[in-house]
């Protein structure tokens, strides 16, 4: 079975634009979170979707949005990014809702801003 | 504030030998404890997790201590391999989830030196 794919693994971006990024969860996964990774924060919840409806939210500002497909494919984005959001963005799905559950994580994508 | 306390920072382990890894949480309310491993380049992977039921959990060389009354929980690593080498993550979060989604420690840096 493939696991948690990311797309693009790498990017970069320019302070004042917005960026998308991409997760397909492993087949038969419904519910997929989010997480900024940073050498100073470490790993932070952003937000978990299950059946396209966001069920939790992390403490980050409005700028940080998502959402989820039908087939349970799931993005992020991010608008005015600033030089703060440079950072690695894992995707992780799980079989059911809620936190307690195992959680599969991607490779990331790395974002740098300038 | 940092609800998980992860120690130490990094830690070196001469091959064989046990690798111990300690993480503290203050809300009580949290009810699964998973431990991550994360190599390079990769997302997290998870390692082996614990519900407050349990006092031990072991799956190979890896064996979780938990500690309910002192909100304490440690990753024990025994016969630690040159590819245990890693960065490793505590974890806690409540059952359904919430504001604080998984809550991760800050990481130990392991090497294991042959």
């Amino acid at each position: 079975k493939a696991g948690v794919t990311q797309t693009p693994r790498y990017l970069i971006k320019t302070r004042g634009q917005q960026v998308t990024l991409s997760c397909s969860p492993i087949s038969g996964h419904r519910s997929v979170s989010w997480y900024q990774q940073t050498p100073g924060q470490g790993l932070q919840f952003l937000f978990e979707y299950f059946s396209e409806t966001q069920r939790n939210k992390g403490n980050f500002p409005g700028r940080f949005s998502g959402r989820q497909f039908s087939n349970s494919r799931s993005e992020m984005n991010v608008s005015t990014l600033e030089l703060g959001d440079s950072a690695l963005y894992l995707c992780a799905s799980s079989l059911r809702q809620g936190l307690a559950y195992e959680q599969y994580f991607g490779p990331g994508t790395r974002l740098t801003v300038t | 504030q940092q609800q998980v306390k992860q120690s130490p920072q990094s830690l070196i382990v001469q091959k064989g030998g046990i690798s111990i890894i300690n993480c503290a949480y203050e809300n009580t309310a949290f009810d699964y404890f998973p431990w991550y491993q994360q190599f390079p380049g990769k997302g997290p992977a998870l390692l082996i997790a614990i519900r407050p039921d349990v006092s031990e959990k072991k799956e190979g060389r890896f064996t979780i201590s938990f500690n309910k009354s002192a909100k304490q929980f440690s990753l024990h690593i025994m016969d630690s391999q040159p590819g245990d080498s890693a960065t490793y993550f505590c974890a806690a979060s409540k059952l359904g989830g919430g504001a604080d989604g998984l809550t991760f420690g800050k990481g130990t840096h392991l090497i294991i030196q042959p």
